[in-house]
């Protein structure tokens, strides 16, 4: 079951504040967030596990909240350098094999 | 730093050809990964090896693609023959482990375009 994440894009002064959310329709286990710049390799940035704490990547957090199968990704004063298609990639919970399923993405363009 | 390398870079194949793309994931790591993605979505996991073992291949076409990785070590993905649907980007990914809390490494990506 493909996550669904929202907003589709989002368009940003430098400096401003975004959200972006994960939310899933089975149980998860664990939640992976990663970002992929134009022509790029998607880049990892962090991982969310049950049960597990916030995590954090320089000014870029995120959250899961596993009774409502959701994730989401807080970038806060944001950088021009935070441009980019971000996913959020799920596993559900009682598998046996870790299997990363992807969203269609969110795709941030950070202006100056 | 190590990376996972991917080759070609880009491929343009006729439709109905036979086309390969080749892995070699970062040493050490036993999972490896391939993914389709088609311009504006997410990566679709194809298929995925612990080792040389194949632990998930659900969403491979299996009637034109296959993929090895006989040592356990590198990976080739293939597709015969080719359709103008096949038109995506590869990625490769590897993890030091398949348990869920590893983070993958991305290759490059293989651009392939079916003519």
């Amino acid at each position: 079951q493909q996550p669904v994440q929202s907003p589709q894009a989002v368009i940003l002064r430098e400096g401003e504040d975004a959200v972006i959310n994960c939310s899933s329709s089975k149980a998860l286990y664990s939640v992976h967030w990663y970002r992929q710049k134009h022509g790029e390799a998607p880049v990892f940035l962090m991982i969310l596990l049950k049960g597990g704490e916030q995590m954090r990547h320089e000014k870029i957090s995120a959250s899961f909240n596993e009774k409502k199968q959701q994730s989401s990704l807080y970038l806060t004063a944001s950088q021009l350098s935070y441009s980019g298609t971000y996913f959020c990639g799920t596993e559900g919970a009682g598998g046996s094999n870790y299997k990363l399923t992807f969203g269609k993405g969110t795709l941030l363009t950070v202006n100056p | 730093e190590a990376e996972v390398a991917q080759s070609p870079r880009y491929k343009i194949t006729e439709k109905s050809q036979a086309v390969a793309f080749w892995c070699d994931p970062i040493s050490g790591h036993a999972t490896l990964y391939w993914y389709r993605q088609i311009l504006g979505q997410g990566p679709e996991l194809l298929v995925q090896f612990q080792d040389e073992s194949v632990v998930d291949d659900s969403q491979l076409p299996k009637d034109r693609f296959s993929a090895e990785r006989l040592k356990g070590v590198d990976s080739t993905l293939k597709i015969q023959p080719a359709e103008l649907g096949d038109s995506a980007m590869y990625l490769c990914a590897s993890s030091f482990t398949g348990t869920g809390t590893a983070e993958a490494f991305f290759g490059q990506g293989t651009r392939l375009t079916v003519v």
